[in-house]
């Protein structure tokens, strides 16, 4: 049973545009939400969190957004870069434990 | 940030052969360290959750004498896949955590292919 979804297997976006990455899931239980970046042939690389008590971070480039009601979560990213281009997971935490998305491919065209 | 090394990067090796991979958090002591397996276009599959000086707690479904998991010190964990055979060839990701919640940490994976 998934309980962390990336409903968007893939995303383009313009270079310089807005990229928003989506995902949802089932477990209230979850405290922590995290994004990761990951490149082919390598491991993810983190990116940002949140706690449950938030429903905002920002960390330069990146926001990520909480919606505890919505059980959903995303990852702004602005302005997009070519570099972006990758393979991002949104992960969620509980119990020692984290619980991982399929992944969205973003891709920026320059 | 905090860095993780992983080693080897990739094994080729034939049918029957037990596989050691190591997973090192470089600077910072990580309390628990997680084992991943993924498969093309899937996502990260928790094989493993290992805390230091106890046993690893496996999830359903994979096989612990087959994939033998030691993390002896609060720097060190290390994976082995014993006999492995050609449906063990996958790409296997550890990661090391301080201490929770806080973010995990990952490897560069190992890329295992069985002949």
């Amino acid at each position: 049973d998934q309980q962390v979804k990336q409903n968007s297997p893939s995303l383009s976006v313009q270079e310089g545009r807005i990229s928003i990455l989506n995902c949802d899931y089932t477990n209230s239980m979850f405290d922590y939400f995290l994004w990761y970046k990951k490149y082919p042939a390598e491991g993810p690389t983190f990116l940002i969190s949140i706690s449950s008590i938030k429903d905002k971070n920002e960390d330069g480039r990146f926001t990520v957004f909480l919606n505890k009601s919505a059980k959903h979560l995303s990852l702004h990213i602005v302005p997009s870069q070519p570099g972006d281009s990758a393979v991002y997971f949104c992960a969620a935490y509980t119990g020692n434990q984290f619980y991982f998305g399929t992944g969205t491919s973003l891709t920026v065209i320059p | 940030g905090a860095v993780v090394s992983q080693h080897p990067s990739r094994v080729i090796c034939k049918s029957g052969t037990s596989v050691k991979i190591e997973c090192r958090s470089l600077d910072f002591q990580a309390t628990t360290m997680f084992w991943y397996r993924q498969f093309p276009k899937q996502s990260l599959m928790l094989m493993a959750t290992s805390n230091e000086g106890s046993k690893a707690t496996y999830e359903q479904g994979v096989e612990k004498d087959k994939f033998l998991i030691n993390h002896a010190s609060l720097t060190l964990s290390t994976l082995t896949v014993t006999s492995a055979h050609p449906e063990d060839s996958s790409f296997y990701i550890c990661s090391a955590m301080a201490g929770g919640p806080q973010p995990q940490h990952f490897g560069d994976g190992t890329r295992l292919s069985i002949l």
